[in-house]
C-alpha cells in the first residue's frame, strides 16, 4: 500500500537549515509528484512546493528564495531542504503524494520542527 | 494566489445531525476542489475532490457539491469518528492554498 516516511530533525536553531527525507513505496516518483506542507497555529495549512514526476519543481513564492526539493527515484526518496529558519518556521512539516490533478491522496505522518536557541 | 475563505471556523453538533461546511473562493476553480479531515494529533485525510468525487473508503454520509466559487461539505448522520478538523483547498494549478479550517465538535 501507499506510504510515505519522513525522517529529520525536530529542534534547530534559528538561521540554521531543515533537511526531511521522505522515504515512499507503493508508488513511483516517475509517475507521481510529491508535495510539501507544513502545518502551524497562526498560518494553518500552507503550500511550500512540489517536486513532479519528471523532476521539475514548483514552489511557493513566499519561500522560493530558501527552499529545495530534489529526488532520487532509485531509492523512492525525496528531499526537502529549506534555510535560513526562523521561530515563525515552527510547523508540522508534511510531505503529500500527489492525486490525479493537485491534491493530495496520502500523507506523511509529520515532522514536528521546533526553532529555537 | 487564490484565498479560500471557509465557514464556519468552529461547529458543535451531536451525533446524528447533519451539517454543513462551506469554502468560498477568490476567483473561479471551476470544479478543482478538495476537502479534507484532520483529527488532533494526525495527518490530513483526503476526503473529496473534484468538488464531489469521494476519495476511496470515504463513507457515503459524506457529500460535496459546488462549482466556480462556492462550495460545500455536507455530513449527513454523524457518527463519533467524524468529529475533528475540516479543510479545504483548490487544485487548480499552484500555488496551491487552503482554508483556515472548520473544527467540528461535540455537543
Amino acid at each position: 500500500q501507499v506510504q510515505l516516511k519522513q525522517s529529520g530533525p525536530g529542534l534547530v536553531q534559528p538561521s540554521q537549515s531543515l533537511s526531511i527525507t521522505c522515504t515512499v513505496s507503493g508508488f513511483s516518483l516517475t509517475s507521481y509528484g510529491v508535495h510539501w506542507v507544513r502545518q502551524s497555529p497562526g498560518k494553518g495549512l500552507e503550500w511550500l512546493g512540489v517536486i513532479w514526476r519528471g523532476g521539475s519543481t514548483d514552489y511557493n513564492a513566499a519561500f522560493m528564495s530558501r527552499l529545495s526539493i530534489t529526488k532520487d527515484n532509485s531509492k523512492s526518496q525525496v528531499f526537502f531542504k529549506m534555510n535560513s529558519l526562523q521561530a515563525d518556521d515552527t510547523a508540522i512539516y508534511y510531505c503529500a503524494k500527489e492525486g490525479v490533478a493537485d491534491y493530495f491522496d496520502y500523507w506523511g505522518q509529520g515532522t514536528t520542527l521546533t526553532v529555537s536557541s | 494566489d487564490i484565498q479560500m475563505t471557509q465557514s464556519p471556523a468552529s461547529l458543535s453538533a451531536s451525533v446524528g445531525e447533519t451539517v454543513t461546511i462551506t469554502c468560498r473562493a477568490s476567483e473561479n476553480i471551476y470544479s478543482y476542489l478538495a476537502w479534507y479531515q484532520q483529527k488532533q494529533g494526525k495527518s490530513p485525510q483526503l476526503l473529496v475532490y473534484n468538488a464531489k468525487t469521494l476519495a476511496e473508503g470515504v463513507p457515503s454520509r459524506f457529500s460535496g457539491s459546488g462549482s466556480g466559487t462556492q462550495f460545500s461539505l455536507k455530513i449527513n448522520s454523524l457518527q463519533p469518528e467524524d468529529f475533528g478538523s475540516y479543510y479545504c483547498q483548490h487544485h487548480y494549478g499552484t500555488p496551491l492554498t487552503f482554508g483556515a479550517g472548520t473544527k467540528l465538535e461535540l455537543k
